[in-house]
């Protein structure tokens, strides 16, 4: 069956460290992949997109990677702030004989301390 | 623009009971993606509608229901209400296409006891 893995643990760094997280997947061939920021009670936020055919992508401080050979993502925050703190989510595109859904990982929350 | 918007904030109900759920999309986004979030289980998609038709199903009970309106707001209904129903529900909009980012609301956070 699909599964989505990300790191269950918190990762904790230092302010100005580069945060790395990672989102590993079996049994799919997404043709995107899309990361999201979740603050405590309050809905994800979009933050990236990229498909199949891209190595790399980035946004300001923010870069992720794609590697369908490996079935991984790799999202990259440099710089970090305690303000980046917040939990993180890899979503895939999951097609189905019920039709297509974006499929979350579990998420993985990410602390900066100052 | 407004963004999706998700009412009640909060809700409180017994089990047994039964409960409907409210999303008011963003404007001009024709779809609606629900999705029940629990700290065990993370975020589980529950379905989706275009234009007034469910498109896309996940994997739960026929107790979990929804609908669309004309002006593309949505509303879920859970009837029978359990204990493991207790969750934060989440809608999220999208303009139509299957590729494209998801714009969530805050969602309702549903307690059953």
């Amino acid at each position: 069956s699909q599964k989505i893995e990300q790191n269950s643990e918190a990762l904790n760094i230092q302010e100005g460290k580069t945060a790395t997280l990672t989102c590993n997947y079996t049994n799919y061939s997404p043709a995107y992949l899309q990361w999201y920021r979740q603050d405590p009670g309050r809905g994800p936020v979009f933050l990236l997109l990229i498909r199949e055919n891209e190595k790399e992508k980035r946004k300001e401080r923010l870069k992720v990677t794609f590697d369908t050979t490996l079935k991984q993502s790799l999202f990259h925050i440099t710089a970090s702030q305690p303000a980046d703190s917040a939990t993180y989510l890899c979503a895939l595109d999951f097609h189905s004989n019920a039709g297509n859904m974006l499929t979350f990982g579990g998420g993985t929350r990410l602390m900066v301390k100052p | 623009k407004a963004g999706v918007t998700q009412t009640p904030r909060y809700l409180i109900k017994t089990r047994g009971q039964q409960v409907t759920l409210s999303c008011s999309p963003i404007s001009g986004h024709r779809s609606v993606s629900w999705y029940q979030q629990t700290p065990g289980q993370g975020l589980q998609f529950l379905f989706e509608y275009f234009s007034e038709t469910q498109r896309n199903k996940g994997n739960f009970p026929g107790r979990f229901s929804g609908r669309q309106f004309s002006n593309s707001r949505s509303e879920m209904n859970v009837s029978t209400l359990e204990l493991g129903d207790s969750a934060l529900y989440l809608c999220a909009s999208r303009p139509g296409g299957s590729n494209e980012k998801l714009f969530f609301g805050s969602g309702t956070q549903l307690s059953v006891l």
